[in-house]
């Protein structure tokens, strides 16, 4: 069965830090990857997707970037945090093809303070 | 016009109530659609896949509306543990990719 690991949970980081959070599937091949962020009390925003590796198709302009160096290795990266970047980020899968499901990695808290 | 549109709420049922949640889309080329469950601080989860014109799990179901361009959720006899939010999704067939609506909220009270 296919799992979706993430991490960390949370995460406190001061204004102007780097941020790295990382995400890995297992058990499929060439997955879709989904990088969202949810503001408090909000719907999710889509960041970045990625369809297969060193491919990644950013969705809106921010402070934040994504590679994939590996088939199933997403990570979301940030040279300088701002206190906008506070959120909720969630990753995702989906199988490499049209109109299927997402499943979603567990999350992590993140508050720039 | 946003991609996808659901009511945001939030709606407040008693246990035992039947409620329903709409979600319109833009996106006439959709092949599929989904509903997930949010709780709160969790990440979303899978409800329901709608293929066709509807699709029923127990005390669910989901609708589809190809004309009109809308899916719908169904819940009856609700529970306590049903109070979450909800999500509706709508695959982008071009992109790989899917757009959320911004989520209903359902309170189910004693």
């Amino acid at each position: 069965s296919q799992t979706i690991h993430q991490w960390p949970a949370t995460l406190v980081q001061p204004v102007g830090s780097p941020l790295s959070l990382e995400c890995t599937v297992e058990g499929t091949s060439n997955p879709n990857l989904y990088w969202y962020r949810q503001a408090a009390g909000r719907g999710l925003q889509l960041l970045f997707y990625s369809v297969g590796i060193g491919q990644i198709s950013s969705e809106v302009p921010q402070n934040l970037s994504a590679s994939r160096p590996q088939d199933r290795q997403f990570i979301l990266s940030s040279k300088k945090l701002l206190l906008s970047d506070s959120g909720f980020y969630l990753c995702a899968w989906s199988r490499g093809y049209r109109d299927t499901e997402a499943f979603f990695g567990q999350g992590t808290r993140l508050t720039v303070v | 016009r946003k991609e996808v549109e659901q009511d945001p709420g939030p709606f407040n049922v008693p246990e035992g109530a039947t409620v329903a949640f709409n979600c319109t889309y833009s996106n006439s080329a959709s092949q599929s659609f989904f509903w997930y469950r949010q709780d709160c601080r969790k990440e979303p989860k899978l409800l329901m896949s709608v293929y066709s014109s509807g699709n029923e799990d127990g005390r669910f179901t989901a609708q589809l509306n190809r004309a009109s361009q809308y899916i719908s959720l169904l819940i009856r006899d609700s529970k306590l543990s049903d109070s979450a939010t909800y999500l509706c999704v709508v695959p982008n067939t071009n992109a790989g990719k899917s757009t959320f609506g911004d989520g209903t909220t359902l309170t189910v009270k004693p």
